[in-house]
């Protein structure tokens, strides 16, 4: 079985711009969370979404937003890019709730 | 919410050593606590979990144990060898609910 899958797995972005980061989760999956990843920071809960229904968030600001699709596939977008959305971007993908989740390999964005 | 916190940051063993991670959290609500290996370039991979139902679980030379009373849990590996080497993260969620909160990870070295 496939595990779950991010594009792209690079990105350089200037300030100001929006970027949108692709998550597939493995197939059979309908959960999907977003995950920040910084140096300082540490791995932070971005949102889950399950059955196309954004299920939890986190402390962001309305900048980062999500969506999912009727094939489980969810997408991450950063509006009005800022030098600190620069951080390694993981998506992890479950069954439902409250069960393991698998982690994809992440994209790796730079803001300029 | 929940916050877990990680020691030591960084550990250096021999080789065929063991190596003892250790976590605490806040929340007394968690009950299921995982622990991912983050390798250069890789999202994390989970290694092991345990929910609060029980105290010990053990997986070839991993192990993890739980204190729920004192909230702590603890990532045991014994035999190292130098594929162990990487971060490791452990984390917190509450039944149902995909939301992890991670602790800071730990380096492990393991030196041949």
């Amino acid at each position: 079985k496939a595990g779950v899958t991010q594009t792209p797995r690079y990105l350089i972005k200037t300030r100001g711009q929006q970027v949108t980061l692709s998550c597939s989760p493995i197939s059979g999956h309908r959960s999907v969370s977003w995950y920040q990843q910084t140096p300082g920071q540490g791995l932070q809960f971005l949102f889950e979404y399950f059955s196309e229904t954004q299920r939890n968030k986190g402390n962001f600001p309305g900048r980062f937003s999500g969506r999912q699709f009727s094939n489980s596939r969810s997408e991450m977008n950063v509006s009005t890019l800022e030098l600190g959305d620069s951080a390694l971007y993981l998506c992890a993908s479950s069954y439902s709730g409250g069960e393991t989740q698998y982690f994809g390999p992440g994209t790796r964005f730079l803001v300029l | 919410g929940e916050n877990v916190e990680q020691h030591p940051s960084t550990l250096s063993v021999q080789e065929g050593d063991s190596a003892v991670i250790k976590c605490t959290y806040s929340d007394s609500a968690s009950n299921y606590f995982p622990w991912y290996k983050q390798e250069l370039g890789k999202g994390p991979q989970l290694i092991i979990d345990i929910r609060s139902n029980v105290g010990e679980k053990k997986d070839q030379r991993i192990a993890v144990t739980l204190n729920k009373t004192a909230k702590h849990f603890s990532l045991h590996i014994t035999e190292t060898q130098p594929e162990d080497s990487a971060v490791y993260f452990c984390a917190a969620s509450t039944e149902g609910n995909n939301r992890l909160a991670f602790g800071k990870g730990n380096q492990v070295v393991v030196i041949p």
